[in-house]
């Protein structure tokens, strides 16, 4: 099955500043790959998602970049906030029905004001 | 618009209980999925109903299983706990129609404690 694999664990940035979180994935199949946000006590939330016909996909201050030949994907969050602060999880998922995804293990976002 | 409700939000079982989760879809979904969320780890897919069939099942025993209802709600149920079915179960509804947006509608899980 599909495995996906997230880097870093935990990231630390000064507000104002970038914070890029990537992810991998071994099924060459996967076609569709989301970002979730996850605050305490909360399930996770859809910030933005790629389709595997697109490169990059821009939303405000948040933008995913896809390489299908290398197999990894990236989440660039600009100008961070206090309120960025959660867990990301990415995740893949592959066929006309997107009845299964696969997620990462999340990481951890701490903006520092 | 109501979203993804979850009932219980925590509970507590030993092991060898039986224990069953509740979920109502956000209005107008007909898919649900069950996720598995354990501490300090991303969700781990467990089954999906659509339109009250199984709809694909992930890597769990046969001890976990569900049920959805006309109404699209749904069911997780566990038996025979083990002290690693502790963790957030987190429902999830799409539309599972056309188009077919990808995004899963999360409710904010029940976290189950197995002792």
């Amino acid at each position: 099955g599909e495995n996906v694999e997230q880097h870093p664990s935990t990231l630390s940035v000064q507000e104002g500043d970038s914070a890029v979180i990537k992810c991998t994935y071994s099924d060459s199949a996967s076609n569709y790959f989301p970002w979730y946000k996850q605050e305490l006590g909360k399930g996770p939330q859809l910030i933005i998602d790629i389709r595997s016909n697109v490169g990059e996909k821009k939303d405000q201050r948040i933008a995913v970049t896809l390489n299908k030949t290398a197999k990894h994907f990236s989440l660039h969050i600009t100008e961070t906030q206090p309120e960025d602060s959660a867990v990301y999880f990415c995740a893949a998922s592959k066929g006309y029905n997107f009845n299964k995804f696969y997620f990462g293990s999340g990481t951890k976002l701490n903006v520092k004001p | 618009e109501t979203g993804v409700t979850q009932s219980p939000t925590h509970l507590i079982k030993t092991r060898g209980q039986q224990v069953t989760l509740r979920c109502s879809s956000q209005s107008g979904h007909n898919t649900v999925s069950w996720y598995q969320q354990a501490l300090g780890q991303g969700p781990q897919f467990i089954f999906q109903y659509y339109r009250e069939e199984e709809n694909g099942r992930g890597n769990f025993p046969p001890r976990f299983s569900g049920l959805q209802f006309p109404n699209y709600s749904s069911e997780l149920n566990v038996n025979a706990l083990e002290l690693d079915d502790s963790a957030l179960y987190l429902c999830a509804s799409t539309t599972g129609g056309t188009p077919i947006t990808g995004e899963l509608f999360f409710g904010e899980g029940s976290r189950l404690t197995v002792l």
